[in-house]
């Protein structure tokens, strides 16, 4: 049971260098989710999506990019890293239902901007 | 604004003792309340919700959480704790209003149980 899964789990980026952060899921979930969590913070949405092909901005957006190009996938951009976006990563995935439904998280990825 | 507030950034108890993880709310709406557990260097857990009827929600682990409409708080508890239960709770709510299932979380609160 593979659940949310994302890769990498670890890196560390130069300053203005650009990554891509991948989340993928296997509960043929439409709703998929990127968070950070910094310190006495708690967990900041900083995009989402409702379905494949569309995505919105969430809480913390500015400095990211998404894309969900297929159902199972979630992708979070950095074009520019800043050390403001040093912070751990969690993909998230749940089901469309009116009633409250269960949001389902990976394990985290966790990024330093030097 | 709609908000999560978990008041406390650390709880201690002994192992055995009753537990309690507090957790405040200020939503439009009624709302879906959850809570979920991190352990070191994981992903967060799923432990427990609220979404309807009886007030007093069980969840994983043992651990079961009350839903307190006047005082719009949704407390986590244990009756006896575990040595294993240390970790970060954090507190989340749904507004009922919102059709996009995300969460607005509390800043978390780190569970201390000593032996």
């Amino acid at each position: 049971n593979a659940g949310v899964t994302q890769t990498p789990k670890f890196r560390v980026l130069k300053t203005g260098q650009s990554m891509t952060l991948l989340c993928a899921q296997d509960m043929n979930h439409e709703y998929m989710y990127w968070y950070r969590q910094d310190p006495g913070m708690g967990l900041r949405l900083i995009h989402y999506s409702v379905g494949e092909g569309t995505t919105a901005k969430g809480e913390v957006p500015d400095g990211y990019n998404v894309s969900r190009l297929k159902k199972q996938n979630f992708l979070l951009g950095l074009e520019s890293a800043a050390p403001s976006q040093t912070s751990v990563y969690f993909c998230a995935s749940s089901f469309l239902t009116r009633v409250g439904n269960t949001i389902y998280f990976g394990e985290g990825s966790w990024l330093t901007v030097v | 604004a709609q908000s999560v507030a978990q008041p406390e950034d650390q709880v201690n108890v002994a192992e055995g003792n009753p537990l309690t993880v507090k957790c405040t709310y200020s939503v439009s709406g009624n709302p879906y309340l959850f809570w979920y557990v991190q352990y070191p260097n994981r992903g967060l857990q799923f432990l427990l919700k609220y979404i309807t009827g009886d007030n007093l929600v069980k969840g994983s682990y043992g651990f079961e959480a009350e839903f307190n409409k006047s005082q719009t708080s949704f407390h986590l508890k244990k009756p006896s704790a575990l040595v294993s239960d240390s970790a970060l709770y954090f507190c989340a709510v749904r507004p009922g209003s919102s059709n996009t299932g995300k969460l607005i979380f509390g800043q978390g609160t780190t569970l201390q149980v000593k032996p």
